[in-house]
């Protein structure tokens, strides 16, 4: 079944740096494609839904990437500040369909001032 | 945006006991979800409830868990008996359409079985 593999799973970068976080998925058949922020205590928050058709999305202070061809999902935080300080989760709804959705294992990111 | 509520957030038992963890999903939403998260690993899928039936389980949805919401009340995941292994953090999920609608999820219940 899919894997989905992500990395870094610590990151720590000063306020103002960029932060990447990059998902490996295996299914080339996979469709939808999730980013999850989980501050201590809450929820996961979603920050961005992503259909396979679409290779660049901007958010709002980020840009996720969809590289079809390596099936590679990445999160681009452009300049970070310390409230985006959180466990970074990907997730992909595999091409199997079926309700299940998978996740990546979750990247730790501490910015600093 | 839409919140998911999980009571308690939580809990303690021994092992052998049973639990019930609760989850208020998203009011028009009719999907719902559990996911298992143990410590330091990557959250897992367990079980996808529609319609009053479960409707997707994985292999971590063992014979001793059971899902269900009685007359649209709390989505609940009963675990009898717990075991050592059932420690972690529960998350619920609910999601208005099937799998690629997206969906929103809880804090999570902490369950430490002893």
């Amino acid at each position: 079944g899919e894997q989905v593999e992500q990395r870094p799973p610590h990151l720590s970068v000063r306020e103002g740096d960029s932060a990447v976080i990059i998902c490996t998925y295996t299914d080339p058949n996979s469709y939808y494609f999730f980013w999850y922020k989980q501050e201590p205590g809450a929820g996961l928050q979603l920050l961005m839904k992503v259909f396979s058709s679409t290779e660049i999305n901007e958010g709002q202070g980020f840009t996720v990437l969809l590289n079809k061809k390596d099936k590679q999902l990445s999160l681009n935080l452009t300049a970070a500040h310390p409230g985006d300080s959180a466990v970074y989760f990907c997730a992909v709804i595999p091409g199997t369909g079926g309700y299940k959705v998978v996740f990546g294992s979750g990247t730790r990111l501490l910015v600093s001032p | 945006g839409p919140k998911v509520l999980q009571i308690p957030s939580h809990q303690i038992i021994d092992m052998g006991q049973m639990v019930t963890l609760n989850c208020d999903p998203v009011s028009n939403h009719l999907y719902f979800y559990w996911y298992k998260q143990i410590l330091g690993q990557q959250m897992e899928f367990l079980v996808n409830f529609y319609n009053g039936k479960v409707m997707e389980k994985s292999k971590l949805f063992k014979d001793q868990f059971s899902v269900e919401r009685p007359d649209g009340s709390y989505f609940t995941l009963k675990i009898q008996p717990t075991a050592l292994e059932d420690s972690a953090v529960y998350f619920c999920a609910s999601s208005l359409d099937r799998g690629q609608d997206t969906q929103y999820f809880g804090p999570g219940t902490r369950l430490l079985v002893l």
